[in-house]
């Protein structure tokens, strides 16, 4: 069983629909990640959380600590929002190491 | 404010050849990561690194792979007799510190091993 679950796998929706898509993990962490890439482009960090609730314009995110689980959520939802969304955490190993242990991502395809 | 980059964004190497990867972090992070994404699998880490020092490269595979952060200049993966199997993205990022510090990624170098 991988550490980082995300669902769904992959996620069609309709221009304008509300999207959630869904992570959870099973290890302790210090900061759980939400990124986008877009086919063959780079990887753009869109949330950091430790707890609670972060908006930056249509996309919201949501840490449960307890429940070891986030929510990446896409109002009003755009062709552009199509890519791949992928949950990374960092966990909480001790020691001195940073790495990510990553979901395996949501493919999302908004048509108009 | 440059973000991280990474060069070459596409690297065509033949059997055997050795390949060369470099990362620039964005200017005052210190902390480098190295993360391997082969074709239809989710991203996978190789090495961290800290100027001049190797700090966790339990991702690496033990053999031909290495990884530097010199001093001076970028960070450097270096893979040494390439295999069809190494054709993949390589994406590197930085960051100021550990623990709940942000993360900047670069936009990757696609190998393809011929």
């Amino acid at each position: 069983k991988n550490e980082v679950e995300q669902s769904p796998q992959n996620l069609t929706a309709q221009e304008g629909e509300f999207i959630t898509i869904n992570c959870s993990y099973s290890v302790g962490i210090s900061a759980l990640h939400w990124l986008q890439q877009h086919p063959g482009g780079g990887i753009v960090s869109l949330f950091m959380l430790s707890s609670g609730k972060k908006k930056h314009g249509r996309l919201i995110a949501t840490i449960n600590i307890q429940e070891k689980h986030s929510s990446l959520h896409i109002t009003a939802s755009h062709p552009r929002d199509s890519a791949v969304y992928i949950c990374a955490v960092g966990p909480n190993y001790g020691g001195a190491t940073n790495k990510l242990i990553f979901g395996t991502g949501t493919l999302l395809a908004v048509q108009p | 404010n440059a973000g991280v980059m990474q060069n070459p964004r596409h690297l065509v190497r033949r059997r055997g050849q050795e390949a060369r990867l470099r990362c620039s972090p964005v200017k005052g992070h210190s902390h480098v990561y190295w993360y391997r994404q082969l074709p239809e699998e989710g991203l996978k880490f190789m090495v961290y690194l800290q100027k001049e020092n190797i700090i966790d490269e339990s991702g690496m595979p033990k053999e031909r792979f290495s990884a530097e952060f010199p001093k001076e200049g970028p960070s450097i993966l270096r893979i040494q007799q390439v295999v069809r199997g190494d054709s993949a993205a390589y994406f590197c990022a930085s960051s100021p510190g550990t623990g709940t510090y942000g993360y900047t990624f670069g936009s990757g170098t696609r190998l393809t091993v011929v």
